[in-house]
């Protein structure tokens, strides 16, 4: 119940097309979803997070959708340039009235590739 | 503020030896995990920290790994006797939770290993 699965593992795109990553989740206690970003070398840093209160958000091209309902969420990568080109993992955790003291779950990642 | 400081960057050793990562979070942070990342398993939490005090340590593989936060500052990860099957980038990472609902982790760069 813990899990969270990431699809697809790997994702080319061309430079102005769409990017599109896709997550599931089982726990209904999870109240918050951040993305995160990893560049070859480096260690995972946090993209854009969303809570379940709204349905999307948005920062400059990167945007989350989020189903409730559905128990999905996703990253949608607007005009996706070749500096996009990065392994993107989503996550969960539950922050209100749980001990998870932060604990985040993470998907299995999704590496993105964007040709010029 | 420098961020998530890990050391070595790149430890080689031969089978057997015992191995031990390091990590300093960032000041002022109050939870710690640890992470390793590897292509067939994706990103693992190995433990975390929650003032200084192990919350969660389902993630240790073997016995062979242990993990200590001595204080605030500091906390290493050991495995001995170290096995190529561990080798793998290891990550630490720091948040801060307080009353304010803000779960944001912080990634050092890693410490490539390799057990040989």
């Amino acid at each position: 119940q813990q899990q969270v699965k990431q699809s697809p593992q790997s994702l080319i795109v061309q430079k102005g097309g769409i990017s599109i990553i896709n997550c599931a989740y089982e726990n209904t206690a999870f109240d918050y979803f951040p993305w995160y970003q990893q560049f070859p070398g480096k260690g995972p840093a946090l993209l854009i997070a969303i809570r379940p209160d709204v349905s999307e958000k948005k920062e400059g091209r990167f945007t989350i959708s989020f189903n409730k309902s559905a128990k999905q969420f996703s990253l949608h990568i607007m005009d996706s340039q070749p500096g996009d080109s990065a392994t993107y993992f989503c996550a969960a955790s539950r922050e209100v009235g749980g001990t998870s003291y932060g604990k985040l779950t993470f998907g299995q990642g999704t590496i993105l590739t964007v040709h010029p | 503020d420098a961020g998530v400081i890990q050391s070595p960057r790149h430890e080689v050793t031969e089978m057997g030896q015992e191995v031990t990562l390091r990590c300093k979070p960032i000041s002022g942070h109050n939870s710690l995990f640890w992470y390793r990342q590897t292509m067939m398993r994706g990103l693992e939490l190995l433990i975390y920290f929650n003032n200084n005090v192990p919350i969660d340590d389902s993630g240790m593989p073997e016995d062979r790994f242990s993990a200590k936060m001595p204080n605030a500052s500091f906390s290493t990860l050991k495995i001995q006797p170290s096995e190529p099957r561990d080798s793998a980038v290891y990550f630490c990472a720091s948040s801060f939770l307080g009353t304010v609902r803000k779960n944001i982790q912080y990634f050092g760069a890693g410490t490539r290993l390799s057990v040989l």
